[in-house]
Formats: C-alpha cells, structure tokens, sequence
C-alpha cells in the first residue's frame, strides 16, 4: 500500500520561501507522476502542479513564477518550493500520486498545514 | 482554464434515501479519442485528505461501495449516493483532468 508523508515548516514569515516534502513508502516515486494540492482553512481544493518522476513540470499559471517542483528518485521524495509566500498562500499542502498524464490523484498525503504569519 | 461548477453547495438527505450532486465544466470533458471523460469525484472527510471515489465520470475506485454512481458526459455530470450512510457524511468534489491546470469545483456539503 502507498503511502504519503508531507513534511515541513509549520509556520513561514511573508515574503519568504515555503518549502514542503513528500516522503512516499511502499512503493517507488518511479513510473509516476505526483501532484501538490493545497486547500486554505475551511475552502476548496486547490490544483498547485505535476511533476512526472523523470522531472517534467506542470504548474498552475496562478502561481507558475513562484513555485518550482522535483523529484530525488534516491530519496523517494518530492519537493515543493514556493517563494515569496503571503497570508493568502496559508493553507494544508498534499502531495498525492498520479498514476499517468491524464488520470485522477488516486493516492494522497495526509496534507500538512502552513501557516504564514509575521 | 475549465471551470468546474458544482450544485447545491449543500445538501440533507435522510438516511437510506438518495443523494444527487452536479457538476458542470466549462468546456467538454471528452476525449475523442478513446470516448473517455477526464472526470473525477473526491470524497472528503472533516480533518481528511480527499479520497478518490469515481473517476472517468463513471468508474468507482476499489473499494468504494457500490451506493456511489458516477453519470454524465461532455460538460454535465452527476454523482449519486444511494441508500445513504452515516458515514457518507463530506463534502465532495468534482475535478477536471482534461487538460492543466486541473480544477476542482467548488465542493458540495452532504449532511443527513
């Protein structure tokens, strides 16, 4: 069974860099693509971007000139950076894994909050 | 991007009766191709990820109970839960994979 660990900073201050991982167990970052989604407290689901394992990205245009993604294929990880973070970035972060470029998230993280505050 | 609009934005229905969610892109969700809809329904829990119940408009992931249908092709879908559970009690999600970024609406509170 495939499971997700989001890890990172619980608190970061404006105007500075968010930076999230995601351990996968029971199965390899290989093969797959993986998503982050973040959902604001108390609203919906936000679609952030994909990264295919070999590194091939996707990010939403909303937030395309802040956040990068990779994927240390060693480490079973993925990484989520975004920079110049504001109130309005507060939210849960998931990863979740994507079986193929046009499939549903059909594994998640238990998410990871990330409050930005001074 | 597709907009996915969802309805109601919340729902009571009386347990062992029928629930209906809908949910509307902006654009089709079709793929010529193979006939397939990139269309996808979620399931969330309070303090849960969502867990992916139907995808493909249609298909229900292993696992879920049979009570959950997935309808609709093109720009128009439905999810229905019937015979209703306590445990059915979320707020779900319909997302579009057609094309990026991918979107979810804006979610539909089921309560009994």
């Amino acid at each position: 069974q495939v499971q997700l660990q989001e890890s990172g900073p619980g608190l970061v201050k404006p105007s500075e860099t968010l930076s999230l991982t995601c351990s996968v167990s029971g199965g390899s970052v290989r093969s797959y693509y993986w998503s982050w989604i973040r959902q604001p407290p108390g609203k919906g689901l936000e679609w952030i971007g994909s990264i295919y394992y070999i590194g091939m990205t996707d990010y939403n245009p909303s937030l395309k000139s802040r956040v990068t993604m990779s994927v240390d294929t060693s480490r079973n990880q993925i990484s989520l950076i975004l920079t110049s973070v504001t109130a309005a970035d507060t939210a849960v972060y998931y990863c979740a894994r994507v079986v193929g470029a046009a499939h549903p998230l059909d594994y998640w993280g238990q998410g990871t909050l990330v409050t930005v505050s001074p | 991007d597709i907009v996915m609009t969802q309805s109601p934005y919340s729902l009571a229905v009386s347990l062992g009766e029928t629930a209906t969610i809908n949910c509307k892109s902006s654009q089709s969700l079709l793929y010529n191709s193979n006939n397939l809809n990139y269309l996808a329904w979620y399931q969330q829990k309070p303090g849960q990820p969502p867990k992916l119940i139907i995808y493909r408009a249609s298909t229900r992931e292993s696992g879920v109970p049979d009570r959950f249908s997935g309808s609709g092709s093109g720009a128009d879908f439905t999810l229905t839960i019937s015979s209703l559970q306590t445990e059915d009690v979320a707020i779900y999600y319909c997302q579009q994979y057609y094309s990026t970024p991918h979107t979810f609406g804006q979610g539909t509170k089921l309560e009994i």
